[in-house]
């Protein structure tokens, strides 16, 4: 059973615009969430993370905020740009697992010039 | 970008097969895992350590094994190939077990026929 689950498989945005991923997780024990971006033949590459203590973290053009009471995630990519146009993955940690994180499906994100 | 080294990077082999995939790091980091991506299922945890001979089952083990004799190389075997394991088999790695990132390889992509 998917513990994390991204509902939409797509997204498009126009260049300049806002891009938001949703991510939605069962497990209210998860502690720490992860952001990452993947192109084709490569391997996930980690944008941004947070910790179930906090709701907000940002990094430059990357802000994630987690509703612990709703179970879940939002990665907002602003502004979009087209080099940010590849599938974008949230993963979660059960605490004291050796640091296991369980994954969603993918959002492939297009950024339209 | 981390340092991690992923062999063979495409492999196709027969129903049958024994076959080992290679995963090499230069960051000295103590926790190694792999997983495999497969369409509509993610990222996926087959096997991690948390040291030298020391490892343990993840979600998906099963006609898997791994081996840890150094540090920096952490090797998954599929003892006997079946074509249920055609997947793309990353590798990645994590400082410790706090608020640490996995970072990953390029990953492999076998084809079991």
């Amino acid at each position: 059973d998917q513990q994390v689950k991204q509902n939409s498989p797509s997204l498009s945005v126009q260049e300049g615009r806002i891009s938001i991923l949703n991510c939605d997780y069962t497990n209210s024990m998860f502690d720490y969430f992860l952001w990452y971006k993947k192109y084709p033949a490569e391997g996930p590459t980690f944008l941004i993370s947070i910790s179930s203590i906090k709701d907000k973290n940002e990094d430059g053009r990357f802000t994630v905020f987690l509703n612990k009471s709703a179970k879940h995630l939002s990665l907002h990519i602003v502004p979009s740009q087209p080099g940010d146009s590849a599938v974008y993955f949230c993963a979660a940690r059960v605490p004291n697992t050796g640091n296991q994180f369980y994954f969603g499906t993918g959002t492939s994100l297009t950024v339209i010039p | 970008d981390a340092g991690i080294t992923q062999s063979p990077r495409h492999k196709v082999t027969e129903t049958g097969t024994p076959v080992t995939l290679r995963c090499h790091q230069t960051e000295n980091h103590r926790y190694m895992y792999w997983y495999r991506q497969d369409p509509g299922h993610g990222l996926r945890l087959i096997h991690y350590s948390y040291g030298v001979k020391d490892t343990d089952k993840g979600e998906v083990s099963d006609g898997y094994s791994v081996s840890r004799s150094k540090t920096e190389d952490f090797l998954l075997t599929l003892e006997s190939a079946t074509s249920s394991q055609t997947s793309v088999y990353f590798c990645a790695i994590s400082e410790s077990t706090g608020n640490s990132p996995l970072h990953f390889g390029n990953g492999t992509r076998l084809t079991v026929t």
